[in-house]
């Protein structure tokens, strides 16, 4: 276990249609965050998790965004009915649980990147 | 809410030569923590260095340094002896400590190009 591992790397679909993402955190992490990064901004929070529960859920995760964690371990990031505008990267991080200074980074993925025409 | 603005773009600098990145942010709590990371093309952003705001004590890594002053909130990263590895895309963020949350808020970024 190297790092935190997204799947797939490149995912094309037609509007409409469903996409799921996969994130596999680094395996002691038990927070797991979901980002968002279109052209030309920095990452933008939209959910998180603490082990399997969901904590957080930014006011980008409309109702066609829906993420889990079942086993507390990897999450999925689907999207549903999907539109041009969900043309994307979505980028996966994972932290350590413990709350000190020196256990403040996050571990991001590679991202997956969506393109929806 | 919180915000972070960086606000170049682009920006290129000479091999071994020194650059400075500017970021500034918004905040009305007393305790965070700022971080730059980089982003390569085509790979994974990782961390480059981190300050806790309640260090008065400007973070060093290596060639990397920043420039962190909390009354003008102000967090600007300095990379000295640049390298055409460090050519990539950075990104300012800032995070609020404890909790069970800890999320980054990220700026728009800065791309850097090291040219030889």
């Amino acid at each position: 276990d190297t790092g935190v591992s997204q799947d797939p790397r490149h995912k094309i679909t037609k509007r409409g249609q469903n996409v799921t993402f996969r994130c596999d955190p680094i395996s002691e992490h038990n927070r797991l965050y979901w980002y968002r990064q279109t052209l030309g901004q920095g990452p933008e929070f939209l959910t998180y998790f603490q082990n399997e529960a969901q904590l957080e859920k930014s006011r980008l995760l409309s109702d066609r965004f829906s993420a889990e964690r079942p086993k507390g371990s990897f999450s999925t990031l689907e999207i549903q009915r999907t539109e041009q505008g969900d043309s994307a990267m979505y980028l996966c991080a994972s932290r350590s649980p413990w709350d000190s200074a020196m256990n403040t980074e996050a571990f991001f993925g590679q991202g997956t990147r969506l393109t929806v025409v | 809410a919180q915000t972070v603005t960086q606000s170049q773009p682009e920006m290129s600098v000479q091999e071994a030569e020194t650059v400075t990145l500017s970021c500034t942010y918004d905040t009305s709590e007393n305790n965070y923590y700022l971080f730059w990371y980089k982003q390569p093309p085509s790979r994974q952003m990782i961390l480059v260095i981190r300050q806790e705001a309640y260090k008065q004590q400007n973070a060093t890594e290596n060639r990397f340094s920043v420039n962190f002053q909390k009354a003008a909130k102000s967090f600007s990263l300095k990379i000295s002896d640049s390298q055409l590895g460090d050519t990539a895309m950075y990104f300012c963020a800032f995070m609020k400590p404890g909790g069970s949350q800890g999320n980054l808020i990220f700026g728009k970024g800065t791309k850097l190009s090291v040219k030889p």
